[in-house]
């Protein structure tokens, strides 16, 4: 069975910093992993998507790495900003069971 | 492009009453849809996953005679919480598969937060 975990749970940081969360999971049988933003009581943004025979991808301020061999996905968030603070999911697609898979979660929050 | 529309966002229901939660694909077509459970803080959990004209597939856990899902067209997917119990006051949150280039991604509705009282 497909576990995906977050680490850390929750982040606080000062304007400015660099972040990386992490994103393992167990299986590495996956097609592709997406990370999404989630602000409170919304639903999910895609922020990157990552296919399997991808090392990484790269959005502005934001750039998701791929080791699929090893289990293990970073987000990387440069120079944060207040209106970066959200939780961040990372998600694993298992291509034969048509699933979308989650990942605990990083709740993040930025302050002035 | 690739948007969900969901609805409605927020909706409070007395307990033994029936609530429809309605997920739209506004520019795409799509074939399959994903219904998840979110709990404070915590991450979503796959609740069925329904495609277009056949019956829903449940994951295991999940009640299928309480939580009725139809996929009638390719633009909709309608979630039914019948005779809703305060247990039942959740987040949920549709889901939509596109195939787009280079391949599949996934695009969320908003999101319905369901209070039984």
């Amino acid at each position: 069975k497909q576990e995906v975990t977050q680490i850390p749970a929750a982040l606080s940081v000062p304007e400015g910093e660099n972040l990386v969360l992490n994103c393992s999971f167990t299986d590495s049988a996956i097609y592709n992993l997406q990370w999404f933003r989630q602000d409170p009581g919304k639903g999910l943004t895609s922020l990157l998507l990552i296919q399997s025979s991808q090392r990484e991808q790269t959005s502005g301020r934001l750039n998701a790495s791929l080791d699929k061999s090893s289990g293990r996905s970073t987000l990387y968030i440069a120079a944060s900003q207040p209106g970066d603070s959200a939780t961040y999911l990372c998600a694993v697609y298992i291509y034969n069971t048509d699933k979308l898979i989650f990942g605990t979660g990083t709740r993040l929050q930025v302050f002035p | 492009g690739a948007v969900v529309s969901q609805h409605p966002s927020w909706v409070i229901c007395k307990s033994g009453t029936s609530v429809k939660i309605e997920c739209r694909s506004l520019d795409f077509q799509a074939t399959t849809m994903f219904w998840y459970r979110q709990f404070p803080k915590q991450s979503l959990m796959l609740m069925a996953t329904s495609n277009e004209g056949s019956k829903a597939t449940y994951e295991q856990g999940v009640e299928k005679d309480k939580f009725l899902i139809n996929h009638a067209s390719l633009t909709l997917s309608t979630l039914t919480v019948t005779s809703a119990h305060p247990e039942d006051s959740s987040f949920y949150i549709c889901s939509a598969r596109w195939v787009g280039q280079p391949s599949y991604g996934y695009t969320f509705g908003s999101g319905t937060r369901l209070t039984v009282v």
